[in-house]
């Protein structure tokens, strides 16, 4: 069982639509990351937050944003996204400098 | 700029040994190495990790050169089990992680 519950597992959202991804941790980690994984590709780093603040932007555009409510929570709301926004979204934590903590992440499909 | 380099793809006999190798050639001194690997459908799971000295966990070691500039995944007994994608990954500082091209091993029974 993964320590790192993403939700939804799936989605698929017309390109006008406004939905948000939901990572959850209980580790007491004080980091959280988003990756973007297309298919067959590595992961690729989108956000970092530390202690609740944004500290990491790998120049996302705007139409991903991310929001951090607590230590436990990390969200992100998509809008206006694009066909090739398409692809697997992972959240992870970690203690500062540690070992990732991955979830099995959310499959997202745009019409 | 991919950060590691990778083989994309390596085979293996069951119970034998294999070494993964990566290579980091623009590594900066505070730059630590971490080992994942990815099965279908899951996300990464953390495999091992090091800064200089080699390292050695239940998993598998890492050796790491004297120059940094490579490093190399040892699986002391291959099973059906380890058949994943191996990433090799930079941290640097910040919490950056910036994966590898990743290099898919298939353990052949």
């Amino acid at each position: 069982d993964t320590e790192v519950t993403q939700t939804p597992k799936h989605l698929v959202m017309g390109m006008t639509n406004k939905k948000s991804l939901k990572c959850e941790q209980h580790m007491g980690h004080r980091a959280m990351y988003w990756y973007k994984q297309k298919a067959k590709k590595p992961p690729e780093l989108m956000f970092v937050y530390s202690y609740e603040k944004l500290s990491i932007n790998e120049s996302v555009p705007s139409r991903f944003s991310p929001e951090c409510p607590n230590s436990s929570l990390l969200n992100l709301h998509l809008h206006a996204l694009q066909p090739e926004d398409s692809a697997l979204y992972l959240c992870a934590s970690s203690q500062s400098g540690g070992p990732q903590h991955f979830g099995d992440g959310t499959r997202l499909s745009i019409l | 700029d991919a950060k590691t380099t990778q083989p994309n793809s390596m085979e293996s006999n069951e119970e034998e040994p294999v070494h993964l190798p990566c290579n980091h050639s623009t590594i900066s001194g505070t730059d630590y190495i971490h080992w994942y690997r990815q099965l279908p459908s899951q996300g990464p799971e953390y495999v091992i990790h090091g800064l200089t000295s080699n390292v050695n966990n239940r998993m598998a070691s890492l050796a790491i050169a004297e120059d940094r500039k490579s490093s190399t995944l040892i699986l002391h007994r291959a099973t059906l089990r380890d058949a994943a994608v191996y990433y090799c990954i930079l941290r640097l500082t910040g919490n950056q992680f910036y994966f590898g091209t990743g290099t898919s091993l298939t353990v052949i029974p």
